[in-house]
């Protein structure tokens, strides 16, 4: 099956620094990803749609100016968490759809801590 | 607009006992119905998921989910645990149109299996 692959799984950065999480598609072309943030012991928040050659969509209450996304190519969508503080700390989940939006897959997580 | 509720934040159970984890939904249109395993610092495996036809679904791991569209319920069985089911489980759903671009997600239910 498809499968979407999360890089790195975890990082611990010091505040005020900035941090690359990478969402690759690796069997199959995705013109749309989606990142999502997960607090401690919560659901999945939808942070913003990622579509190539252009320009992300946010959700309501996500600082687009924070939350760097840059869908360059059609098997990779990447997040930057910029001037990253302690309260940035979680798990960021980037997911594909395939089949015609009917499925999503999704990666494995990025645990984000900032120190 | 949709939303999922997950009514127990979790369930705790012995090994080799069914179990049934609850989940309703509310939306205006037809929706797709998903559940989703989440293992700790992991991502989400899809267990099953509700597009149309039969609304019994059989889905990994020997679990199953009925949908209930007179209750708008979409409950997640398996008639016999195991130790390696401890995990998250997320109920989530999407409008029928639009694929996973909606997809809302439950606050997620807590599987705990004891010996």
């Amino acid at each position: 099956g498809a499968v979407v692959s999360q890089h790195p799984s975890w990082v611990i950065c010091k505040s005020g620094t900035s941090v690359k999480i990478e969402c690759r598609s690796l069997d199959f072309q995705a013109t749309t990803m989606f990142w999502y943030r997960q607090f401690p012991k919560q659901s999945l928040m939808l942070m913003a749609t990622s579509n190539e050659g252009s320009k992300a969509t946010y959700e309501q209450g996500v600082e687009k100016d924070k939350f760097l996304i840059n869908h360059a190519s059609l098997t990779l969508s990447t997040l930057t968490v910029t001037s990253a503080h302690p309260e940035d700390s979680s798990f960021y989940i980037c997911s594909a759809p395939w089949r015609g939006g009917t499925e999503a897959f999704f990666g494995q997580g990025t645990r984000l801590t900032v120190v | 607009a949709q939303s999922v509720t997950q009514l127990d934040s979790q369930v705790p159970v012995f090994e080799e006992a069914p179990v049934e984890l609850r989940c309703n939904y509310s939306s205006s249109v037809s929706v797709y119905l998903f559940w989703y395993v989440q293992y700790p610092n992991q991502g989400l495996q899809l267990l099953l998921k509700y597009l149309s036809g039969s609304t019994l679904v059989k889905g990994i791991n020997g679990f199953e989910a009925e949908f209930n569209k007179s209750q708008t319920s979409f409950h997640l069985r398996k008639p016999s645990v195991h130790i390696s089911d401890t995990a998250e489980y997320f109920c989530a759903v999407s409008e029928m149109n639009s694929g996973y671009s909606t997809l809302t997600f439950g606050k997620g239910t807590m599987l705990l299996v004891s010996p």
